[in-house]
């Protein structure tokens, strides 16, 4: 299957700074990505659509300033976490779709980035 | 409205054996399309397999089948062979596949446990 590359897989970090997770479509182009949190034991929960070259779409209660998204390319978009507090802490993962009609529509996940705000 | 429901929040298997979850959907979409994936301890979401409303055999992948019933709306994930590697969370989606929007909702998971 497609890949999906995220980075950093793991983050430390101190309560009042942001920090960036970035999101890369390896080997296809990613018109559309997608950024989940999951909490432990829980679903996925989706918090926004990014679309290459507009503006993110957030789902209802996310906070858009809080967390930023930019979609610069086809193969890659960042989160990133503006002045992180402890209750952001969470698991964070991207996911990217793949357009070609022969690729079903199907979702591919990056590995995922475990955040920690201390 | 669009919902994913995974009754069982854990199951065991016997390794070898083959093991299905549950999942149910309910869509007021024509087309949509169903996927199953696997979340290992380690968090990352492995793709399993895909099954469109409109497909007329069910979905087979390896070790992994799809028993769709599209009038119970029912899209069970068969292991066949249990290994100890499947052990991990699994989750039932679904996303409507002509609305805009494009979103797919997930279920709450199922933890499968793989005894030796």
């Amino acid at each position: 299957g497609a890949v999906v590359s995220q980075h950093p897989s793991w983050v430390i970090c101190k309560s009042g700074t942001s920090v960036k997770i970035e999101c890369r479509s390896l080997d296809f182009q990613a018109t559309t990505m997608f950024w989940y949190r999951q909490f432990p034991k829980q679903s996925l929960m989706l918090m926004a659509t990014s679309n290459e070259g507009s503006k993110a779409t957030y789902e209802q209660g996310v906070e858009k300033d809080k967390f930023l998204i930019n979609h610069a390319s086809l193969t890659l978009s960042t989160l990133t976490v503006t002045s992180a507090h402890p209750e952001d802490s969470s698991f964070y993962i991207c996911s990217a779709r793949d357009g070609q009609p022969l690729a079903k529509n199907i979702q591919y996940f990056g590995a995922g980035t475990r955040l920690s705000v201390l | 409205a669009q919902k994913i429901t995974q009754t069982q929040p854990g199951m065991f298997v016997q390794e070898k054996e083959a093991v299905t979850l549950d999942c149910t959907y309910d869509t007021s979409d024509p087309s949509y399309g169903l996927f199953w994936y696997k979340q290992p301890s380690s968090g990352e979401m492995i793709f399993l397999i895909y099954q469109g409303s409109y497909d007329q055999q069910n979905a087979t992948e390896g070790r992994y089948s799809l028993n769709f019933q599209k009038a119970r709306k029912s899209a069970n994930l068969v292991i066949s062979a249990s290994q100890l590697g499947d052990s991990a969370m699994y989750f039932c989606a679904m996303r409507p596949l002509n609305t805009g929007g494009f979103k797919t909702i997930f279920g709450a998971g199922t933890r499968l446990f793989v005894k030796a």
